[in-house]
């Protein structure tokens, strides 16, 4: 697994976007990046993943740069109910050994 | 298509019993891994199966724990002669059976608390 760091914490205004930087220095070449979030302490929820190309789903959208060594996740128009913990995941090629680290804690504010 | 189920979402067991927390994954996933969150702390890997195969039992405990995933039924998180330090939130995540860029997914959970 690549190692990712990200921000401990973030504030974002509600309705503005948030973006949340990761870093992947380590990652190789088939190896993707997924993101996820946890609300309280309910399952982690699946937001997006990528490879090489920028991604958009319905809930974000996923910057990686083009030497792969960080991507950004964007939400366009956080509410209060994006406030979360996010992680940014690098698993090993076709595995989900998922290496959760710290993550980000997502505050959203009214 | 139901997603990944867990049960019991809640489990109280006293000291030296045995605790058996039950995942059923998604429909059409053969791979199923389990994670254990202490209380304020992030999920840490436990265990991947295939079925009727383990695959990286790494992150799993050397004494009291075990893990199975039969041909038929859902995968069992067995921890015996449980001690107050077990007492955390379990989640398992179920994936299909092609790896390559497909995403995994998670469960609410199983909350254990010893007594």
């Amino acid at each position: 697994d690549a190692k990712t760091t990200q921000p401990p914490s973030m504030d974002c205004a509600e309705g503005r976007a948030a973006n949340l930087p990761c870093n992947h220095s380590t990652i190789s070449g088939n190896e993707y990046v997924y993101w996820y979030r946890q609300i309280h302490s309910q399952g982690p929820q699946y937001i997006i993943h990528g490879l090489k190309n920028n991604e958009t789903n319905e809930m974000a959208s996923l910057i990686i740069t083009e030497d792969r060594k960080s991507s950004t996740l964007i939400l366009p128009h956080a509410t209060l109910r994006d406030t979360a913990v996010y992680y940014c995941i690098a698993p090993a090629e076709g595995t989900y050994k998922y290496i959760f680290g710290t993550g980000t804690r997502l505050k959203v504010l009214a | 298509n139901a997603g990944v189920m867990q049960n019991p979402r809640h489990l109280v067991r006293r000291r030296g019993q045995e605790a058996r927390l039950r995942c059923s994954p998604m429909k059409g996933h053969s791979h199923v891994y389990w994670y254990r969150q202490l209380p304020e702390e992030g999920l840490k890997f436990m265990v991947y199966l295939q079925k009727e195969n383990i695959i990286d039992e790494s992150g799993m405990p050397k004494e009291r724990f075990s893990a199975e995933f039969p041909k038929e039924g859902p995968s069992i998180l067995r921890i015996q002669q449980v001690v107050r330090g077990d007492s955390a939130a379990y989640f398992c995540a179920s994936s299909p059976p092609t790896g390559m860029g497909t995403e995994a997914f998670f469960g609410q959970g199983t909350r254990l608390t010893v007594v």
